[in-house]
């Protein structure tokens, strides 16, 4: 199947400081991309819709200018969370899809914010 | 927007018998339905899927089964074993994979000796 990498994998940082996460398609382009958050022992709550070349669409609720989404390529999707917070840790996984076909996920990215 | 709610929470069985978690979803125009594993810490695994024009599908031991009328849906596994132990969540999206997918709230499936 196809293949999607987030990194990095884990990532600790302080309080009011910025974390980028990247998530790419590395066999295939991908004009869409999903962002989900998932807090522990609950469900995936999707955050946010990547575009490529446009805006990203964020799901009620979702500070758009805490969560920057930048979706500069094909095959690239980034997902800064801005001035985080200890309330901001938690798995962050995003998604992609071949031809509309099922969905394929990074392997997540533990924020822990200090 | 589209609500999945999934039950039960948490399902205890032995080794060797059957599991079913169900889910309802509110949205009639959603027509994909996947199932997906996890693991503590891991990527949600598709395991099996269904599309809104399709009642039944099973794959060895993982079957699911649709109703569009009473809109919910149900996964099956039988012959349990350890293995199966994890998180199994549903999704409903409209338009397929590459849409975005609401998720129920997950099932802790314990398979026990």
């Amino acid at each position: 199947g196809a293949v999607v990498s987030q990194h990095p994998s884990r990532v600790i940082c302080k309080s009011g400081t910025s974390v980028k996460i990247e998530c790419r398609s590395l066999d295939f382009q991908a004009t869409t991309m999903f962002w989900y958050r998932q807090f522990p022992k609950q469900s995936l709550m999707l955050m946010a819709t990547s575009n490529e070349g446009s805006k990203a669409t964020y799901e009620q609720g979702v500070e758009k200018d805490k969560f920057l989404i930048n979706h500069a390529s094909l095959t690239l999707s980034t997902l800064t969370v801005t001035s985080a917070h200890p309330e901001d840790s938690s798995f962050y996984i995003c998604s992609a899809s071949v031809r509309n076909t099922e969905a394929f996920f990074g392997q997540g990215t533990r924020l822990t914010v200090v | 927007g589209e609500n999945v709610e999934q039950h039960p929470s948490t399902l205890s069985v032995q080794e060797g018998d059957s599991a079913v978690i169900k889910c309802t979803y509110s949205d009639s125009a959603s027509n994909y339905f996947p199932w997906y594993k996890q693991e503590l810490g891991k990527r949600p695994q598709l395991i099996i899927d269904i599309r809104s024009n399709v009642g039944e599908k099973k794959d060895q031991r993982i079957a699911v089964t649709l109703n569009k009328t009473a809109k919910h849906f149900s996964l099956h596994i039988t012959e349990t074993q350890p293995e199966d132990s994890a998180v199994y969540f549903c999704a409903a999206s409209r338009g397929g994979g590459g849409n975005k997918l609401t998720f129920g709230t997950g099932t802790q499936l314990k398979v026990e000796l």
